[in-house]
């Protein structure tokens, strides 16, 4: 069974300046998705960016980047010119690519909540 | 855009009460999942379904059933609701067959069982 872990439970990064959450993750497969997700307090859950694990390239949206280091089952976000508006719990998530049943489903890390100072 | 919506935001019932969380989506999507959320927990799939009167078990089904009779709403039904099952409930969907579609989540339903 695929695990995913976060291992910072709170981070909190200055209003314009680069933070990175990490996550880590454990398959056998080698065919997969990776995914972060944002919950505002009080609000949907949305995705941030997501990454196919046959892509060598690290995935970028506007400010969020991902390293991804395959080998080592790494897939990290990076939030650069941090905004009040990012303060949320992030989720990282990892989905099976592979027929069947299990590339239904995706399997969340417990989070990582942020907090940005002014 | 996508849209899912739950029936309530916030929800308090008693122990042993029937409880019944519904979940509506407007995009035509095949896959629909319930999930429920506890602090330091992260997300845990409950039950999900890849269409219309399908469904499978997720991580811990134990003490939910779903019905699924119509494509666009999911229905999660605690039988007999007990104080463990006080939580953060989310709903999900996602277009089956485009492998890289994400999921789409509701706001969720804040139960409270006393």
């Amino acid at each position: 069974a695929q695990t995913v872990t976060q291992s910072q439970p709170e981070m909190s990064v200055q209003e314009a300046e680069t933070v990175t959450l990490s996550c880590t993750y454990d398959t056998s497969e080698s065919d997969y998705y990776l995914f972060w997700y944002k919950q505002p307090p009080s609000r949907q859950m949305i995705l941030v960016i997501r990454q196919e694990a046959y892509k060598q390239q690290n995935a970028t949206e506007n400010r969020f980047s991902v390293n991804f280091q395959k080998a080592a089952k790494s897939f990290s976000l990076k939030i650069s010119d941090s905004q009040l508006g990012d303060a949320a719990m992030y989720f990282c998530a990892y989905r099976s690519r592979n027929s069947g049943g299990s590339n239904y489903k995706l399997t969340f890390g417990k989070g990582t909540l942020l907090t940005v100072n002014p | 855009d996508v849209k899912v919506t739950q029936s309530s935001r916030y929800l308090v019932k008693r122990t042993g009460e029937k409880v019944f969380l519904e979940c509506v989506q407007d995009m035509d999507h095949e896959n629909m999942f319930w999930y429920r959320q506890d602090p330091g927990l992260g997300l845990r799939l409950i039950y999900f379904s890849y269409d219309v009167k399908m469904k499978e078990k997720g991580d811990i089904p134990e003490g939910y059933s779903v019905s699924r009779e119509k494509k666009e709403r999911f229905s999660l039904i605690l039988e007999s609701a007990s104080t463990n099952q006080t939580s953060m409930y989310l709903c999900a969907s996602r277009l089956h067959g485009r492998s890289t579609d994400t999921q789409y989540f509701g706001p969720g339903t804040r139960l409270t069982v006393l």
